[in-house]
């Protein structure tokens, strides 16, 4: 399975655009990319997912690279209700794949 | 839809007794998995099933031991219970197919203290 190493923690206001990068720099070509969303006391929400370029859904846009050794989630105009960690996955869409879940990055949305 | 749920919410074990922890889906998912999450940390699979009547290890499988004999449930065992699985224990569940094992989604969680 691919490491990921993404920002231990990262800051951010009300309002504004948040972009969180995941470096795979050993992502296989049958790799997808997903990331997830934790508040504390809960389980891991779904956000997304992607194999190259973009991809858009209601909650964020995930930009993949042509050489695919990185990824970024932008969470665009981000609220209080934002804070959350993110996870960032990568692994083949195989049956019975196991997802590794990293550290995460802590994102805290101040007022 | 209930989605995901698990049984009990909470749970304080002594050292050597066992007990079982329930997940149930209402969502028709062949997937479901067994993850524990320790503070600060993230999650890690124990085991995981593909289908009814199937199990598979995970990356932290020793310790517990798990049953899949209806397809919405997915019962996960301590037989001996460590103070090393003190833990929140997330139970999962997903589609077949080629994304499926990747939108997994999780129950509530179960906080389990072993003294």
């Amino acid at each position: 399975l691919a490491k990921t190493t993404q920002p231990i923690s990262m800051d951010s206001y009300e309002g504004q655009e948040v972009n969180i990068t995941c470096s795979h720099n050993n992502i296989a070509t049958n790799d997808y990319i997903t990331w997830y969303q934790q508040f504390p006391s809960q389980g891991p929400r779904f956000i997304i997912q992607g194999y190259k370029t973009k991809v858009t859904n209601e909650v964020a846009s995930l930009f993949i690279p042509a050489d695919r050794k990185s990824s970024t989630l932008s969470l665009p105009r981000v609220s209080l209700s934002d804070t959350a960690v993110y996870y960032c996955l990568v692994g083949p869409n195989n049956a019975g794949n196991m997802l590794t879940f990293g550290g995460g990055t802590r994102l805290m949305v101040k007022p | 839809n209930a989605g995901v749920t698990q049984t009990p919410k909470f749970r304080v074990l002594k050292t050597g007794q066992s007990m079982t922890l329930l997940c149930a889906q209402d969502m028709n998912h062949e997937y479901m998995y067994w993850y524990r999450q320790d503070p600060g940390m993230g999650l890690r699979l124990i085991h995981y099933s593909v289908g009814e009547g199937t199990t598979a290890k995970g990356e932290v499988p020793d310790g517990y031991n798990v049953s899949r004999l209806k397809k919405q449930n997915f019962l996960l065992g301590l037989e001996s219970a460590a103070p090393s699985q003190t833990s929140v224990y997330f139970c999962a569940s997903s589609l077949p197919g080629p994304r499926g094992s990747h939108e997994q989604y999780f129950g509530p969680g179960t906080r389990l203290t072993v003294t």
